[in-house]
């Protein structure tokens, strides 16, 4: 069965760092894109961030480039997120996803809360 | 990277068949053959249901389709159940990122 499980996530303030982890299972991990989704409480889902294969490649959302770190560790198969110069609009469920141009398995979710 | 627009929502009757659109642009929608569909219930995880354009992961019912045209693209739901109210998001791949509509919330009355 496929399986993302994902952990990290919590009460962080602001200009904080948190980094957030998701560990695949049930699939050939290093032959996917990974992906990173966000939805803020109460709002729509965003993109955050892919991630290629091998790594070679990343890509963000432009409101993250800067802050946000996108990696994988295949050896593992573990995908990861790290955030630093956190805000208050980061606030939300990350989620992260298998895929690129369709994301069909799903992690269940964790929650990031920047607040002094 | 801007939103792709969605209606903020749509509804119908048990059995009624229903479409809801998904305006891009040039750059998105009308250039990619990229367009994803996800259902999202409250407090869950979103579910894929069509990916390029109009391709239904194994296991998504076949009253889910998907279509575009130009830069709108459309998610027709039929033979509507009640277990098909929901959050609706279409997405569009763009130069190296992923664009997200703002959602449509289906009401099956």
């Amino acid at each position: 069965e496929v399986q993302l499980v994902q952990s990290g996530g919590g009460l962080v303030q602001p200009g904080g760092s948190m980094r957030l982890s998701c560990a695949a299972s049930g699939f050939t991990f290093p032959t996917y894109w990974m992906s990173w989704v966000r939805q803020a409480p109460g709002k729509g889902l965003e993109w955050v961030a892919n991630i290629k294969e091998d790594g070679s490649q990343k890509y963000y959302v432009d409101s993250v480039k800067g802050r946000f770190t996108v990696s994988r560790d295949n050896a593992k198969n573990s995908l990861f997120l790290q955030m630093n110069y956190l805000r208050g609009e980061d606030t939300g469920l990350y989620y992260c996803a298998r895929g690129h141009f369709g994301r069909d398995k799903w992690g269940q979710g964790i929650l990031v809360i920047v607040s002094s | 990277q801007s939103a792709l627009t969605q209606p903020a929502s749509v509804s119908g009757s048990p059995g009624q068949s229903i479409t809801m659109s998904c305006t891009g642009a040039s750059s998105d929608v009308d250039y990619y053959n990229y367009v994803s569909w996800y259902q999202q219930h409250p407090g869950k995880a979103p579910k894929l249901l069509i990916h390029e354009v109009s391709n239904r992961p194994p296991g998504v019912s076949s009253r889910f389709s998907g279509s575009k045209s130009g830069s709108t693209a459309s998610l027709t739901i039929s033979g509507l159940q009640a277990e098909d109210e929901a959050d609706y998001y279409c997405t569009s791949y763009t130069d190296s990122a992923t664009v997200f509509g703002g959602g449509t919330h289906l009401t099956v009355l």
